[in-house]
């Protein structure tokens, strides 16, 4: 089982519509986790990070279930401008793994 | 502008011809590291170090040596680069590894050996 599993995609969706992606973990001992955003071939930037009570930040809502081990990203109104790949990470002691992220593209 | 910088962005080498690939940062960051992304695998950790003389293996470190005797430079060494190598190679630096410390990418390095 990889250490983190993420459903690759592509999403296709229309402008305006809610996507959710899940990521999951098998490391039950991992410490934080975070979703980083890559457009096509540029280098990764962080999204959003993860905390046990769940966040937001404008469109974009992040929960983390521990005692599932999976975290998911939620996007509301979606924008051309989000198309991008998604990636979960997960980070334990002194150890960070990627997802293989899932892409995303919104259709006008 | 705090910024993480690789060089060459792009290199197109022979199989068994030595090369290195920069990556220095000027954020004053402890932890650095070295990842290759290839399709349908993902980013995976080649080497990391935790500070200066500090390195440790990732999980794909065969092949590869890095270095750190500066704390802004971590420089990646393809001693005999062969053609499984070719990838997309990011470096990235965080404040150190503590729960929600953010990583900083490099723009990467497109590696072709033929």
């Amino acid at each position: 089982r990889k250490e983190v599993e993420q459903d690759p995609g592509p999403f296709n969706v229309p402008e305006g519509a809610t996507v959710a992606f899940n990521c999951t973990y098998s490391n039950s001992a991992s410490q934080s986790f975070f979703w980083y955003r890559q457009d096509c071939r540029k280098e990764p930037k962080l999204l959003m990070s993860v905390y046990s009570s769940g966040n937001e930040d404008g469109r974009f809502t992040a929960q983390l279930n521990r005692a599932s081990q999976y975290i998911s990203l939620l996007i509301r109104d979606s924008k051309l401008s989000d198309s991008a790949t998604y990636l979960c990470v997960v980070k334990g002691y002194q150890k960070v793994t990627f997802g293989i992220g899932t892409k995303l593209q919104v259709i006008p | 502008e705090a910024q993480v910088t690789q060089n060459p962005r792009y290199l197109i080498t022979v199989t068994g011809k030595k090369l290195t690939v920069t990556c220095s940062q000027n954020m004053n960051h402890e932890y650095m590291s070295w990842y290759r992304q290839d399709p349908g695998l993902g980013l995976r950790q080649i080497y990391y170090s935790m500070n200066v003389e500090v390195t440790d293996k990732g999980d794909v470190p065969e092949g590869y040596k890095v270095s750190r005797k500066e704390k802004r430079n971590f420089p990646l060494i393809l001693e005999s680069p062969s053609p499984n190598q070719t990838s997309l190679y990011f470096c990235a630096s965080s404040s150190g590894l503590a729960d929600y410390n953010e990583q900083f990418f490099g723009p990467g390095t497109r590696l072709t050996v033929l």
